[in-house]
């Protein structure tokens, strides 16, 4: 069965501390791994789409890695910022042509303090 | 406005009533999708649909629940006889092509409380 883990569940950073979000899937065949956030009674916005190829991905003071042989990825939060307390949520393709392709994790809750 | 829409974004209903939720894909998508979300937990798929065509309704309840995208309008998740298990946020998704392989952009979802 796919699946999609992520760690830790929650974390609480102080403002301009780093901070990295784990994911490790289980997904076969895989096709491509991205990483969302969701703020607080929002819909999820793309932060990146990794395909098996690549191994780093940025989107400004967001740095994703993927690793295909060990199943895993990471999002590297760098100088955290108010705005970034949210949920971050990985997903992994199986690719296809339906949307059961798509394995979601239940998200890492993330909290910057003042 | 380019961005997928919802609407309502809050819905209250009474056990039994009927809920009908919207969604207007971004333009030019013709691939949509559905998904819950209850408090602490992660996004569930319900069901893909193209236009005119349910392509995989393998996450959706066969009872109560319903949706289509018809050729012209927005699509429609219904949900019949709603129940107090209904209470979550529904976010609806659009994409160019199968979201498998293209990117999905997501709509700020609609809460339904059922009271």
């Amino acid at each position: 069965k796919n699946q999609v883990e992520q760690s830790p569940q929650s974390l609480i950073i102080l403002e301009g501390k780093n901070c990295t979000l784990q994911c490790n899937y289980t997904v076969s065949p895989f096709s491509n791994l991205r990483w969302y956030k969701q703020d607080t009674g929002r819909g999820p916005v793309s932060l990146t789409i990794m395909t098996f190829s690549e191994n780093t991905k940025s989107n400004g003071r967001y740095t994703a890695t993927l690793d295909a042989d060990t199943k895993q990825s990471s999002l590297h939060i760098t100088a955290s910022q108010l705005s970034d307390s949210a949920s971050y949520i990985c997903v992994v393709s199986a690719g296809g042509g339906g949307a059961d392709g798509l394995t979601f994790g239940k998200g890492t809750h993330l909290i910057i303090q003042p | 406005n380019a961005g997928v829409m919802q609407n309502p974004r809050h819905l209250v209903r009474r056990r039994g009533q009927e809920a009908r939720l919207r969604c207007s894909p971004m333009k030019g998508h013709s691939h949509v999708y559905w998904y819950r979300q209850l408090p602490e937990e992660g996004l569930k798929f319900m069901v893909y649909l193209q236009k005119e065509n349910i392509i995989d309704e393998s996450g959706m309840p066969k009872e109560r629940f319903s949706a289509e995208f018809p050729k012209e309008g927005p699509s429609i998740l219904r949900i019949q006889q709603v129940v107090r298990g209904d209470s979550a946020a529904y976010f609806c998704a659009s994409s160019l092509q199968p979201s498998t392989l293209y990117e999905q952009y997501f709509g700020p979802g609609t809460r339904l409380t059922v009271t």
